[in-house]
């Protein structure tokens, strides 16, 4: 009963370095999602794919590129990392848009 | 302005301490509101979805219910294990059902 797989657990980047947090669900749903959480924030949507071939930006998409892989893989990208994207970072998925989404247990990112 | 607004920030109990946990929310057209149950170090876990004002769930010592502006999570004679960040999130009309979530209560229950 894996649900939700995030790599990696952690991770240290230099400012400017580049990387990407994969997520894999094996649920078969349709829907994924990347979120980010920060003291005092909340939960903010990054990006979404509702289905397989689609991506659109959440609510802070600025700095962040993804890709939805196939069905079950959805990878979120930092190109150039700066000390302001130092968060925890959630990959979730649902059976469909405004179905109850099922959470990884999250990247824990640091920029130097 | 905040659309979800959860309060206390954060509330000590007593085990056996009765107490609500409350979510405000400013939207209009609600489609759904969430219940979410956060552990140190993990990812949020899904407990309750209520639709419609008047709707009310349960799960052993947790009882979630909804009006038109707030919804409440009541625990139950709470136990140490029960310890945890809850969170809640909305979805409305006309934001293709993206999840708004709310800051979080941390609740700590004590023996």
């Amino acid at each position: 009963n894996a649900g939700v797989t995030q790599t990696p657990k952690f991770q240290v980047l230099k400012t400017g370095q580049s990387m990407t947090l994969q997520c894999a669900q094996d649920m078969n749903h349709n829907s994924m999602y990347w979120y980010r959480q920060d003291p005092g924030m909340g939960l903010r949507l990054i990006y979404y794919s509702a289905s397989e071939g689609t991506t659109d930006k959440g609510e802070v998409p600025n700095g962040y590129n993804v890709s939805r892989l196939n069905k079950r893989e959805f990878s979120l990208r930092l190109e150039s990392a700066a000390p302001s994207q130092t968060s925890v970072y959630f990959c979730a998925s649902s059976q469909d848009m405004g179905k109850p989404q099922h959470f990884g247990d999250g990247t824990r990112l640091s920029i130097l | 302005e905040d659309q979800v607004t959860q309060s206390p920030e954060a509330l000590r109990l007593q085990e056996g301490e009765s107490s609500s946990l409350n979510c405000s929310y400013t939207v209009s057209g609600l489609r759904g509101l969430f219940w979410y149950r956060q552990d140190p170090g993990k990812g949020p876990e899904f407990l309750f979805t209520l639709y419609s004002a008047g709707e009310e769930k349960e799960k052993e010592r947790l009882k979630a219910t909804l009006t038109k502006k707030e919804s409440f999570l009541h625990i139950t004679a709470p136990k140490p294990e029960d310890s945890a960040t809850y969170l809640c999130a909305v979805i409305w009309v006309g934001t293709a059902s993206k999840l708004t979530f709310g800051t979080g209560t941390r609740l700590q229950v004590t023996l």
